[in-house]
């Protein structure tokens, strides 16, 4: 069956430090591949997508995602992290035609000062 | 725009009891979702609607649970009876477009609480 897997359901790291959420996924064909973040008692909001144009994506606050095929992941990443980028991530997939996102299970980034 | 609207925005009660959730989707967005987020299972697509159309639901837990979507801005959620698992955030998203290719926007959520 096709599938997205988030590895690590929490990531904590260093005020400064580089930012690195694992995002695979299970597809014969090549899916369409979306970050969204959510912030504590909000909804989602898209971070960036990849819709088989290039292959490294760069999103809002900084952060930026490549798509390797050969290795079926596109983790997402930030160079300097943020106390205000603690929040859940999701990696979430389409993988055909005109069918719903499915999301992986997320991710909570912490932030330590 | 206003975004996508949810209320309420916190419903506390007590199991047996009949839940109402409600959704407005942004203006012009011929898609619209609800997910059930909780921790065990994450967010889960329940149900779909392409022009007020439901397109999917297979995701919905049990009879308990139906949604409909008289017109294009307003869609409900209502679980009869409502049962203490029934407990998680309910999210509204809508989008146009193609699925995926196109970006969704998500309500803030109704926290729903059965006792």
């Amino acid at each position: 069956a096709q599938s997205v897997t988030q590895l690590g359901s929490h990531v904590s790291v260093s005020e400064g430090a580089l930012v690195l959420l694992r995002c695979n996924y299970s597809s014969s064909v090549p899916p369409y591949l979306f970050w969204y973040v959510q912030y504590p008692n909000q909804g989602l909001q898209l971070l960036l997508k990849y819709t088989s144009a290039a292959t490294l994506v760069k999103g809002i606050n900084g952060f930026e995602a490549e798509f390797k095929k050969s290795e079926t992941s596109f983790h997402l990443t930030k160079p300097s992290a943020h106390m205000s980028d603690a929040a859940e991530y999701f990696c979430a997939v389409s993988f055909s035609g005109n069918t719903p996102l499915v999301f992986g299970k997320g991710t909570r980034l912490s932030v330590i000062a | 725009d206003a975004g996508v609207i949810q209320s309420p925005r916190h419903e506390v009660t007590e199991m047996g009891q009949e839940v109402t959730l409600r959704c407005k989707p942004i203006s012009g967005h011929d898609y619209l979702f609800w997910y059930r987020q909780t921790m065990m299972r994450g967010l889960e697509l329940l149900i779909y609607f392409n022009n007020n159309v439901p397109i999917d639901d297979s995701g919905m837990p049990e009879d308990r649970f139906s949604a409909k979507m008289p017109n294009a801005s307003f869609s409900t959620l209502k679980i009869q009876p409502s049962e203490p698992r029934d407990s998680a955030v309910y999210f509204c998203a809508s989008g146009s477009g193609r699925l995926n290719t196109g970006e969704l926007f998500f309500g803030e959520g109704s926290r729903l609480t059965v006792l």
